[in-house]
């Protein structure tokens, strides 16, 4: 049973525009998440976290929302550049700092 | 250069045969994965190492092992491979001492056929 999960295999914006990537999880242990980014022929690469504390951490153009109580988070990229085409990859981790993966998002900008 | 290693990239083996995958570290940390990505399913984990004398099986260990040589170096072998473990495997680590410790770095990546 998926503990983290990525509804959306793939989606598509165009430049310029928010891509909205979610993830919802089951594990009220979780208490910190994380979003990864992986191109082809390339191992992924960390993007953005946010700890259960908070609700919303930001770095540039990425924006993580945490909704606790609906076990939902979601990555916001603002504004959408073709160079942000990847697989996105959502994560969460309880006590271990072993992270749980789902099973990512194919995010495509069109020019 | 880059800090987490992954040889072979590519390697096409046939049905029985025994192969190893090879991860180096240069990033000196102390805890290290074994991670297989099959389309669709993203990433599941394999084995993990906190240190060199401490090794775990993760969700998805049958018909794998693994071997924490030194600290900077973690192997995964196949030891009767089969056509069901064709996928990309990719090497992790991770930093316990980091404010970080959550973040792992991973390698490139080997893509394994088994035909």
């Amino acid at each position: 049973d998926q503990q983290v999960k990525q509804n959306s295999p793939s989606l598509s914006v165009q430049e310029g525009r928010i891509s909205i990537l979610n993830c919802d999880y089951t594990n009220s242990m979780f208490d910190y998440f994380l979003w990864y980014k992986k191109y082809p022929a390339e191992g992924p690469t960390f993007l953005i976290s946010i700890s259960s504390i908070k609700d919303k951490n930001e770095d540039g153009r990425f924006t993580v929302f945490l909704n606790k109580s609906a076990k939902h988070l979601s990555l916001h990229i603002v504004p959408s550049q073709p160079g942000d085409s990847a697989v996105y990859f959502c994560a969460a981790s309880g006590g271990s700092y072993i992270p749980t993966f789902g099973r990512g998002t194919s995010l495509i900008v069109h020019p | 250069d880059a800090d987490v290693t992954q040889t072979p990239r590519n390697r096409i083996t046939k049905t029985g045969k025994r192969i190893m995958l090879e991860c180096s570290q240069t990033k000196g940390h102390d805890r290290m994965y074994w991670y297989r990505q099959d389309p669709g399913l993203g990433l599941r984990l394999i084995y993990y190492s906190f240190d060199v004398k401490d090794i775990n099986k993760g969700e998805i260990s049958d018909g794998y092992s693994v071997s924490r040589q030194a600290q900077a170096k973690f192997s995964l072998s196949l030891e009767s491979a089969i056509p069901n473990q064709t996928a990309l495997y990719f090497c992790a680590t991770s930093d316990r001492d980091s404010a970080s410790i959550y973040e792992q770095y991973f390698g490139p990546g080997t893509r394994l056929t088994v035909t």
